[in-house]
């Protein structure tokens, strides 16, 4: 069964940084793209970032630019996004998700709350 | 950036009657990459629809989609209690992949 478990989710303060989390089980993690997409609260979905299976490619909303880094590390099946000069504007529940393009597979999603 | 709306915001129906949602795109979506998401309280989105208007694995017949170029729609035919929810259409033919803002459909 496939499964992602995400994780690191935390209330930081304005310009902090977290580190989020995607445990991948169930599936040949190194096989797939992986993505982060987040949802504010009460708001609808975006698509934040993706990674090529080998991690030799990356995709950045313009918005997240220069702030986050998504990497992975295919021998312990993890997806990470490491988040710098967070803003109130990032508060969301981040959600990973396997493929590139459209998702079948996501996971449960943690919440970033950046706020004073 | 394409630009995804989705009309009406809110749908208020009743089970056994017939759901129509419109996507609209800025600008045309490349080789009919679009797909639709089904999102309740508290759960992560449900792929139901990609490539416009290909079933997800378990998504009911009732649910199909269709259009081309910058219009779409998701039909659901006749509705059932578990199917009042928030729907997405998302375009993934151009970077960024972008959503649309939902459509609730109430009861």
């Amino acid at each position: 069964e496939v499964q992602l478990v995400d994780s690191g989710g935390d209330l930081v303060q304005p310009g902090g940084s977290l580190t989020l989390s995607c445990a991948a089980s169930g599936f040949t993690f190194s096989a797939y793209w992986m993505t982060w997409v987040r949802q504010a609260p009460g708001k609808g979905l975006e698509w934040v970032a993706n990674i090529k299976q080998d991690g030799s490619e990356k995709y950045y909303v313009d918005s997240v630019k220069g702030r986050f880094t998504i990497s992975r590390d295919n021998g312990k099946n993890s997806l990470y996004l490491q988040m710098n000069s967070l803003r109130a504007e990032d508060t969301a529940v981040y959600y990973c998700a396997r493929g590139p393009l459209y998702h079948v597979y996501w996971g449960q999603g943690t919440l970033v709350t950046v706020s004073s | 950036e394409i630009v995804l709306t989705q009309s009406p915001g809110t749908l208020s129906l009743s089970p056994g009657e017939r759901a129509t949602l419109s996507c609209r795109a800025s600008q045309s979506v490349r080789s009919s990459y679009l797909a639709w998401y089904q999102q309740k309280p508290g759960q992560a989105p449900r792929l139901l629809i990609y490539g416009v208007s290909s079933g997800a694995t378990g998504t009911p017949d009732r649910f199909s989609g269709g259009g081309s170029g910058t219009d779409f729609t998701l039909t659901i035919s006749r509705l059932e209690p578990e199917d009042f929810a928030v729907y997405y259409c998302q375009q993934y033919g151009s970077s960024p992949y972008t959503f649309g803002q939902g459509t609730k459909l109430e009861i």
